[in-house]
């Protein structure tokens, strides 16, 4: 079956701009995962969603970030006023649900480059 | 807060050696590890998953080990290919309240030369 997937796969952006980045996951997977991967470092954890709602959005960096899932399933991550520090690989992932021994199924990501 | 830490931060070899990656972590504590294949421009491949309560987990040419006493784990690769050249990340999940959380190293950059 189809894998993780994400649009667009490049976004180059100028600075102060908003951005939306959209992921469909695995069908009937409802766990879903935002990472961050910045240059020459592993992924970081931006934030989960069980079905529709985000169970934890610790890792997200700042209000300018925000995720969406309102269906349970596509996911958008939007970032408002995009800052040259912001460039990086997004990574989604999506699990058949969220806890414990489940493998998480990642997507080719979107490099997004705040110019 | 766990802390994964991966040893070499880069490796080259001649083809059809063997090679082992480390990965150690701070907090025992974890529900599973995994190891994943990252290429150029790419996303993240599954390799290996190993349980907390098991010791490795063997793909093909793959063998990873966890002691998680000790907080660390093993990627053993055997007869090293030119294909084999990518980006090798070690992450855990761990067993408590944030237990579908990644934790990931940074990751060894492989070259496996012909």
């Amino acid at each position: 079956g189809a894998g993780v997937s994400q649009t667009p796969s490049n976004k180059v952006t100028e600075k102060g701009k908003y951005v939306e980045l959209r992921c469909d996951p695995i069908s009937g997977h409802t766990a879903l995962y935002w990472y961050r991967q910045s240059l020459g470092q592993g992924p970081e954890f931006l934030i989960y969603f069980q079905g529709t709602g985000a169970a934890d959005d610790s890792g997200l960096p700042n209000d300018r970030f925000f995720a969406v899932r309102p269906e349970g399933s596509v996911s958008t991550l939007k970032i408002q006023r995009t800052e040259r520090g912001d460039s990086a690989v997004y990574l989604c992932a999506s699990s058949v649900y969220g806890t414990s021994g489940v493998e998480q199924y990642f997507g080719p990501g979107t490099r997004l480059t705040v110019t | 807060k766990q802390e994964v830490t991966q040893i070499p931060a880069a490796l080259s070899v001649p083809e059809g050696e063997n090679l082992v990656l480390n990965c150690s972590f701070t907090d025992s504590a974890i529900y599973n590890l995994q190891w994943f294949r990252q290429d150029p421009g790419k996303g993240l491949t599954s390799l290996l998953l190993i349980q907390s309560s098991q010791r490795e987990q063997t793909s093909g040419r793959l063998n990873a080990s966890l002691d998680k006493s000790s907080g660390r784990s093993t990627l053993y690769i055997a007869a090293s290919q030119p294909g084999d050249s990518a980006t090798y990340l070690c992450a855990v999940k761990g067993s408590g309240g944030s237990n579908y959380k990644l934790t990931f190293g940074k990751g060894t950059l492989l070259t496996v030369n012909p």
